[in-house]
């Protein structure tokens, strides 16, 4: 089947406008993930969601970011009054269920740039 | 969260060389994750590791889960160009994975 899609898969924004980055999990997966990549660097965690709940949000950097899953199945990632330090691929991923034990499938990322 | 160092973080071989990256904690992991990630890629799962000393082989890629429990290990033998990409561990704990900054492997033709 599919796999995780991201959209846009590029974004260009000025510094300070909002902007919303979109992740479609894979199918009748349960659990949702963002995460923040900066180049040369392993996935940073953001945010996790179980369903629609937002289970833990404590790698969102600051309230500019928030997310949210509000069917339990597409996500969107909110980043308000953006600053060139959001810079980033921010990756969305999935999994069958919330267990340490599954494994993740991510998606292509959106590359996000900020002037 | 738990925390795992990787080197090296850049690793350069010629084609046929055998290849090795390295993870490792100071606290004892409930498992390791190995992901690989092509240049201008996404993370893909290669394997999971859950049992002390537990070694496991795809093809040419073998992993160890150390006895411990805090270091783990990827080894590539016979390298060919299709294994250039960064190499990652990662750790699940609960839900979320902690990656380690990951191993850059180039190979040369």
């Amino acid at each position: 089947g599919a796999g995780v899609s991201q959209s846009p898969r590029y974004k260009v924004t000025k510094r300070g406008q909002d902007v919303a980055l979109r992740c479609d999990p894979i199918s009748g997966h349960v659990s949702l993930y963002w995460y923040r990549q900066a180049l040369g660097q392993g996935p940073e965690f953001l945010t996790y969601f179980n369903y629609e709940a937002q289970q833990d949000k404590s790698g969102l950097p600051n309230d500019r970011f928030s997310a949210e899953r509000p069917e339990g199945s597409i996500s969107t990632l909110t980043i308000q009054r953006t600053e060139q330090r959001d810079s980033a691929m921010y990756r969305c991923a999935s999994s069958r269920t919330g267990s340490s034990t599954d494994t993740q499938y991510f998606g292509p990322g959106t590359r996000l740039t900020v002037l | 969260g738990q925390q795992v160092m990787q080197i090296p973080q850049y690793q350069h071989v010629q084609e046929g060389e055998d290849f090795t990256t390295y993870c490792n904690s100071s606290t004892t992991l409930s498992n390791i994750q190995w992901y690989k990630q092509r240049p201008g890629g996404h993370p893909v799962f290669l394997i999971q590791l859950v049992k002390s000393g537990e070694v496991k082989k795809q093809k040419r890629l073998t992993f160890q889960f150390g006895e411990a429990k805090k270091n783990s290990s990827l080894h590539i033998t016979a390298t060919q160009t299709t294994d250039v990409g960064t190499y990652f561990c990662a750790v699940g704990s609960n839900y979320k994975l902690t990656f380690g900054k990951g191993t850059l492997l180039t190979v040369n033709p």
